[in-house]
């Protein structure tokens, strides 16, 4: 299958501070790229959608100003989770679909953020 | 109103058995349907696509897909104790739903 490389796989860091997670499609290009966030024990809460040379497409009740989105290639998108706080540690992961419209999803290895 | 539904679980199963997953989704139009395993503090992984009704096999899993009653299933032969972990059903329409995931514990 196609592959996404995420990183960094897990970051701590204080209050306050930014954060920015890459994702990268190594083996195909990829016009649109999903973020999910994942509680513990909980299943997979689309963010955004990602979109090569546009701005994203948030869900409702997604701020889109804590959760900055750039997909600045086809194969690169980042998630940048400004001004963070502890309620925002989580499993982050984003996606991307080989295929077209109807293909299949990949996903990164996940980031892993703990706010302190 | 969720997209799309799945049994929590958790699923036990013997080791060799069969262990059936079940989803249900809402939307007709979706087009393609997708089982994914996540073991615990992973990503998930694609294990099966189907996208036209019936069974498509692939080793010791089989996806069944049932338009008319949307519904999918995930048919897991021989379990193995390393198939222990959840199960997400995913549907396309437009966007990638999941389902909440059904957990699977195979025992030796």
């Amino acid at each position: 299958g196609a592959v996404v490389s995420q990183h960094p796989s897990w970051v701590i860091c204080k209050s306050g501070t930014s954060v920015k997670i890459e994702c990268r499609s190594l083996d195909f290009q990829a016009t649109t790229m999903f973020w999910y966030r994942q509680f513990p024990k909980q299943s997979l809460m689309l963010m955004a959608t990602s979109n090569e040379g546009s701005k994203a497409t948030y869900e409702q009740g997604v701020e889109k100003d804590k959760f900055l989105i750039n997909h600045a290639s086809l194969t690169l998108s980042t998630l940048t989770v400004t001004s963070a706080h502890p309620e925002d540690s989580s499993f982050y992961i984003c996606s991307a679909r080989s295929g077209g419209a109807t293909g299949e999803l990949f996903f990164g290895e996940g980031s892993r953020l703990t706010v302190l | 109103q969720k997209e799309v539904e799945q049994n929590s679980g958790p699923l036990s199963v013997p080791e060799g058995a069969i262990a059936s997953l079940n989803c249900t989704y809402s939307d007709r139009g979706s087009q393609s349907f997708f089982w994914y395993r996540q073991y615990s503090g992973k990503s998930p992984e694609l294990i099966m696509s189907i996208y036209s009704n019936g069974d498509k096999e692939d080793g010791r899993f089989t996806a069944q897909l049932n338009k008319a009653s949307q519904y999918v299933s995930l048919l897991i032969r021989d379990s193995q104790p390393s198939d222990s972990a959840t199960y997400l059903c995913a549907v396309n329409f437009n966007k990638f739903y999941f389902g909440s995931g059904t957990k699977l514990n195979v025992k030796p």
